[in-house]
């Protein structure tokens, strides 16, 4: 069974960073694509990263672009959004996804980042 | 990097059919078959239903179909049923090699 679990989210204050992990099982993790999405409260979903297979390409939403940086350990088969200079309107419910013709095929539960003071 | 746009509700009775359009232009779903569609319950992670326009993935229902016409993709739920009411997001590849969403459509099953 694939299984996706985020781990990491928590209150950081703004101009902060914080780092969120993605663990993944059930499936061939070093194969695939992933991505990370994300949710405001009350909100729509909002595309935030990508990153291929050996982690040798990556691309970003222009509103995180040089403040988050995606990478992954297909070693420990966990996926890793490092944000930094976090603002307000980062707060929202972070998902990471397994990418599949060209979607999000499978997606974990998500994690929730708060930027306040 | 623009959200496609998606009427923001829809409802329809059990047993009706439903359309929800998404459109954008021609450097996401005008220029490429990647145009997705998912179904987020309150509270829960979305789930995909459609891939490359028009494909469903194992174990989606087949009243759910999708379609595109230049850079309007549609998502098509006949049959409707009370467990189907819920939001509906599109999501296309782009150009930048980027991939964009749509606002979301709450679907109200009456």
């Amino acid at each position: 069974e694939v299984q996706l679990v985020e781990s990491g989210g928590g209150l950081v204050q703004p101009g902060g960073s914080l780092r969120l992990s993605c663990a993944a099982s059930g499936f061939s993790f070093s194969t695939y694509w992933m991505h990370w999405v994300r949710q405001a409260p009350g909100k729509g979903l909002v595309w935030v990263s990508r990153i291929n297979s050996d982690g040798s390409s990556t691309s970003y939403a222009d509103s995180v672009k040089g403040r988050f940086t995606i990478s992954r350990d297909n070693a420990k088969n966990t996926l890793y959004l490092q944000m930094s200079s976090l603002r307000a309107e980062d707060t929202a419910v972070y998902y990471c996804g397994r990418g599949r013709y060209y979607g999000l095929d499978y997606w974990g539960q998500g994690t929730l980042v708060t930027v306040s003071s | 990097q623009s959200a496609l746009t998606q009427p923001a509700s829809v409802s329809g009775s059990p047993g009706q059919s439903i359309t929800i359009s998404c459109t954008g232009t021609s450097s996401d779903v005008g220029g490429y078959n990647y145009v997705s569609w998912y179904q987020q319950h309150p509270g829960k992670a979305p789930k995909l239903m459609i891939y490359e326009v028009s494909n469903r993935p194992s174990g989606v229902s087949n009243r759910f179909s999708g379609s595109k016409s230049g850079n309007t993709a549609s998502l098509t739920i006949s049959g409707l049923q009370a467990e189907d009411e819920a939001d509906y997001y599109c999501s296309s590849y782009t150009s930048s090699t980027t991939w964009v969403f749509g606002g979301g459509t709450k679907l109200t099953v009456l």
